[in-house]
C-alpha cells in the first residue's frame, strides 16, 4: 500500500542551526501539506503545496520556514534558524483531490 | 473561519465498554469534508474515515460507527466493545473545498482502555 515517507524520525539540533525535514508523498497525489504537533497539543496546519508553488500557509508559517519540491517526488521543510519553540512533531500529508489526506510517521524535532 | 471542538479530553473506559468520542464543528461552507483520525502512542496518524457535507448516513466498520448530523454540526464516533488496543488519541478534523484542503482539527480525545 503507498505511504507517505518522512525522514528522519527523529531530530535534535541546537537553537539557531537551520533543519530539513524530508517527506516523499505518495506519488500521484497532487497536494501536500506540513502540519506541526507541539507535544500533548493538537494537529495545527502549516502550509499547503500545489502545483510548485504554496497555496496557503498559517501564521505559524513565518519568514524562517520555507518549502521546496526540488525533484518532483522529495517535499522538504526547512526552518532556517530554529527556536525552542519549534521543538514539535512535524507531519507530511498528502492528497489526491477531494480526499483523506495520508499522513507521514511524523518527524519529531528537539530543539535544544 | 473554520472550528473543530473535542469536548472531552481523556475518556477512561474498562475493555468491553463502549465509549463514544463528541466532535462539533463549525462552518460556513455548504460543501465540506469531516474525518477522524487515530493517533496511538506510537505518534503517527491514522485514518479512519472521511464523510462529505451531503452524505448523512451514518456507517459502522466492525467496531468503528460514525453518527453524522447536520442539524447539529455533530459527526460522533463510537467504538463498540473496547479494546486495549484502541487505546489512543483521536481527532475530528475539518477541511473545506475552497481552503486548498487543509484541515482543521479538533484537540483530540484521549482514550484510555484498561483490561
Amino acid at each position: 500500500e503507498p505511504e507517505v515517507t518522512q525522514t528522519p524520525s527523529h531530530q535534535v539540533t541546537q537553537m539557531g542551526q537551520e533543519v530539513i525535514l524530508r517527506c516523499v508523498p505518495i506519488s500521484n497525489h497532487l497536494y501536500f501539506y506540513w502540519y506541526r504537533q507541539i507535544l500533548g497539543q493538537k494537529v495545527e496546519f502549516l502550509v499547503s503545496f500545489y502545483n510548485n508553488e504554496i497555496s496557503e500557509k498559517s501564521e505559524i508559517f513565518d519568514d524562517q520556514f520555507s518549502v521546496e519540491r526540488p525533484d518532483g517526488s522529495n517535499f522538504t521543510l526547512k526552518i532556517r534558524s530554529t527556536k525552542l519553540e519549534d521543538s514539535a512533531m512535524y507531519f507530511c500529508a498528502s492528497k489526491q483531490g477531494y480526499t483523506e489526506a495520508f499522513f507521514g510517521q511524523g518527524t519529531r524535532l528537539t530543539v535544544v | 473561519a473554520q472550528k473543530v471542538t473535542q469536548a472531552q479530553t481523556e475518556i477512561s473506559v474498562v475493555e468491553k465498554e463502549d465509549v463514544t468520542l463528541d466532535c462539533v464543528y463549525e462552518t460556513r461552507d455548504t460543501t465540506y469534508y469531516l474525518f477522524w483520525y487515530k493517533q496511538p502512542p506510537s505518534g503517527e496518524l491514522v485514518f479512519l474515515i472521511r464523510r462529505n457535507s451531503f452524505d448523512e448516513q451514518n456507517e459502522i466498520s466492525g467496531r468503528y460507527s460514525w453518527n453524522f448530523q447536520k442539524s447539529t454540526s455533530s459527526f460522533n464516533f463510537t467504538i463498540t466493545a473496547s479494546q486495549v488496543v484502541d487505546s489512543a488519541v483521536y481527532f475530528c478534523a475539518l477541511s473545506v473545498t475552497d481552503s486548498w484542503g487543509k484541515f482543521q482539527f479538533g484537540a483530540g480525545t484521549q482514550v484510555v482502555v484498561t483490561p
